[in-house]
């Protein structure tokens, strides 16, 4: 059973600081990654995806993964309070069998 | 660029019955997916549609169903509709790679009463 394992929350983070979130999964076959934010009664929006172990900045966010850890993580630097939402960490086996497997969310609280 | 757009956003339908949702991808993607999101289980992964054929599935039962037409637009069908049912249904389009960005709809919101 593949399985993403995300704190579930609420993480409250003030208003200018680095929201850190992370993401463990069970599949080392997993070849891609992702990170959406719902926002409430909202569809997930894609923020960012990884592929490969290290880094990857994309504005205010940062996504890093380890393959060996099996472990992805999305920084938000500079936080906003319309940063605050749900973020899902989704997986991809890569196989293609299942297609995305999400965690169940981590909810992110930024305080002015 | 237009995005994924579902219809329609809101359904109310009775136990036993049958609901039939639609989907229409990205233009230029091939690929359509459906999830279900409910409170308890998070996001699950129903089936991925490619090229009019069911390339993946999930865990659901036979009662949930799926096609896709020749202009990639897809439809999901849930029938003998259970009060368990009752979740947002979400439609997601990519480019066609298995491992390629999937970008979602505004989703279907489903309640069996």
């Amino acid at each position: 059973q593949k399985e993403v394992e995300q704190n579930s929350g609420p993480l409250s983070v003030p208003e200018g600081a680095i929201a850190s979130l992370n993401c463990t999964y069970s599949d080392r076959g997993s070849q891609s990654f992702f990170w959406y934010r719902q926002y409430s009664g909202k569809s997930p929006e894609l923020i960012m995806s990884i592929y490969s172990n290290g880094d990857k900045e994309d504005g205010r966010f940062t996504a890093q993964l380890n393959k060996a850890s099996q472990y992805v993580s999305l920084l938000i630097r500079d936080s906003q309070p319309s940063d605050s939402a749900t973020y899902l960490c989704a997986v991809h086996s890569g196989g293609g069998a299942d297609g995305l497997t999400f965690g169940k969310g981590t909810h992110l609280i930024i305080q002015p | 660029k237009a995005g994924v757009t579902q219809t329609p956003r809101y359904l109310i339908k009775t136990r036993g019955q049958q609901v039939t949702l639609s989907c229409s991808p990205i233009s230029g993607h091939r690929s359509v997916s459906w999830y279900q999101q409910t409170p308890g289980q998070g996001l699950q992964f129903l089936f991925e549609y490619f090229s009019e054929t069911q390339r993946n599935k999930g865990n659901f039962p036979g009662r949930f169903s799926g096609r896709q037409f020749s202009n990639s637009r897809s439809e999901m069908n849930v029938s003998t509709l259970e009060l368990g049912d009752s979740a947002l249904y979400l439609c997601a389009s990519k480019t066609g790679g298995l491992n390629t960005e999937a970008f979602f709809g505004q989703g279907t919101r489903l309640t069996v009463v």
